[in-house]
């Protein structure tokens, strides 16, 4: 499986500022997605990247407060912009290898919004 | 209804025993199922994936499915403390992993 690096992997921030997460996978995919963990709750889908096209948002999640970028096959990078508390959660970014065959996930950006 | 259920636990068990660990689904569109494993602090690890009806076993792990019942269960033998994790079942449709709410194992020596 393909090694992902995700930074930072933690921020504190004030309310109102944004913060971009960078995902880097060591080997060329299609699609990467962003995941939401609220404490204490699963994972929720925020949108799907692909390259070379605009990210489908998930209902709930809009490009305005999360724009997402996907330049290459091995890059992407999630913005979490105008930020409250309710935004203090980990994003964490995965891919997916070979079709059907779940995916692996980055270490995780754990977000604090004070 | 939601997507993907899963009783949230506790679920303790002593040391040795099986540990049992169930979810249910809603779309009967879904190909491939996932089991995932996170630690506390830690990002969520594929520990089985299972695509047809039936058992699939993997050393301690046992994942079972049953596509006419919408049900996929996930059996861990001769259970250990490091066991001791959230266990998140993840249907896979067309183009996503939908995740459960899972289930926090607690194996208690």
């Amino acid at each position: 499986s393909a090694v992902i690096s995700q930074k930072p992997s933690r921020d504190i921030c004030q309310r109102g500022t944004s913060l971009t997460i960078q995902c880097q996978v060591d080997s060329q995919v299609t699609m990467m997605f962003w995941y939401r963990q609220q404490p204490g709750q699963s994972l929720t889908l925020i949108a799907t990247a692909n390259q070379g096209s605009e990210a489908t948002y998930e209902s709930g999640f809009v490009i305005d407060k999360f724009p997402i970028s996907r330049p290459n096959l091995t890059f992407s990078t999630l913005t979490v912009s105008n930020m409250s508390p309710e935004d203090s959660s980990i994003y964490l970014c995965s891919v997916e290898f070979g079709t059907g065959n779940g995916y692996t996930f980055g270490s995780g950006t754990r977000l604090t919004v004070v | 209804q939601k997507e993907v259920e899963q009783n949230s636990g506790p679920l303790s068990v002593p040391e040795g025993a099986i540990a049992s660990l169930n979810c249910t689904y809603s779309d009967r569109g879904s190909q491939s199922f996932f089991w995932y494993r996170q630690y506390s602090g830690k990002s969520p690890e594929l520990i089985m994936s299972i695509y047809s009806n039936g058992d699939k076993e993997d050393g301690r792990f046992t994942a079972q499915l049953n596509k006419a019942s919408q049900y996929v269960s996930l059996l861990i033998r001769d259970s250990q403390p490091s066991d001791s994790a959230t266990y998140l079942c993840a249907p896979w449709g067309t183009d996503k992993l939908i995740f459960g709410t899972g289930t926090r194992l607690q194996v208690f020596p």
